[in-house]
């Protein structure tokens, strides 16, 4: 089966600029994850899906993050407007579970990741 | 809160070596413990995972049990190979109420032959 996809896989951009990444899960799968990996640090958790529903937001920084998983499939992170310290590696991933208490257990695939340089 | 703690790399080797790699963590409940390995130029991969106390997970050779007592989850391999070289993250999921992931901050290993 073909894996989690995400692009660009590169971006540099500027300060206060937009920037939008965009991720589309293995098929079939219902929950979708949009990790932050700064340099030397494990992924932290922004945004959780199940479906088109928000499981998870709280360490997502709303005013200037946003996300959006339409019909349940892909998915799109944006960050407007970029600060310096946006400055990481994003990654997707994705597991079967359709219901939040199935997550606890199950696998999560990743996707190759986008990394975003904010000069 | 949830917190994991890995021990800090380069974790440096020669083939054949036995590796472990400490894992701690802080959570409440019964949380779900992963090992996720990521080679260069590769996205994480789950490695191996255990979901209740006293459990052992094994894959490719690598392997970690699920200590409730001492709150662990370390990695071991017998005789590590040169294509065993990666970044090996430790992660949990909490049961019950928030199942936010938690990762650690990955441990590296260098495998020379």
């Amino acid at each position: 089966e073909a894996g989690v996809a995400q692009s660009p896989r590169y971006k540099i951009i500027e300060k206060r600029q937009s920037v939008a990444f965009w991720c589309n899960p293995i098929s079939g799968h219902a929950t979708l994850y949009w990790y932050q990996q700064i340099l030397g640090q494990g992924p932290k958790l922004l945004i959780q899906f199940q479906n088109n529903g928000v499981v998870d937001d709280s360490q997502l920084p709303k005013d200037r993050f946003s996300a959006e998983r339409l019909k349940g499939v892909d998915s799109t992170l944006k960050i407007q407007p970029a600060k310096l310290e946006d400055s990481a590696v994003y990654l997707c991933a994705s597991s079967r579970s359709r219901l939040a208490g199935e997550s606890t257990t199950d696998t999560q695939y990743f996707g190759p990741g986008t990394r975003l340089t904010v000069l | 809160g949830n917190s994991v703690t890995q021990m800090e790399g380069p974790v440096t080797l020669s083939e054949e070596a036995f590796l472990t790699i400490n894992c701690t963590y802080t959570a409440t409940g019964y949380p779900s413990l992963f090992w996720y390995v990521q080679y260069p130029g590769e996205g994480l991969q789950l490695l191996l995972k255990a979901t209740k106390a006293d459990d052992k997970g094994s894959n490719k050779g690598f392997e970690a049990t699920y200590r409730k007592e001492t709150t662990s989850f370390h990695l071991e391999k017998g005789s590590v190979q040169v294509s065993d070289s990666a970044v090996y993250f430790c992660a949990l999921i909490r049961s019950g109420g928030s199942y936010i992931p938690t990762f650690g901050r990955g441990t590296s290993l260098i495998v020379h032959p």
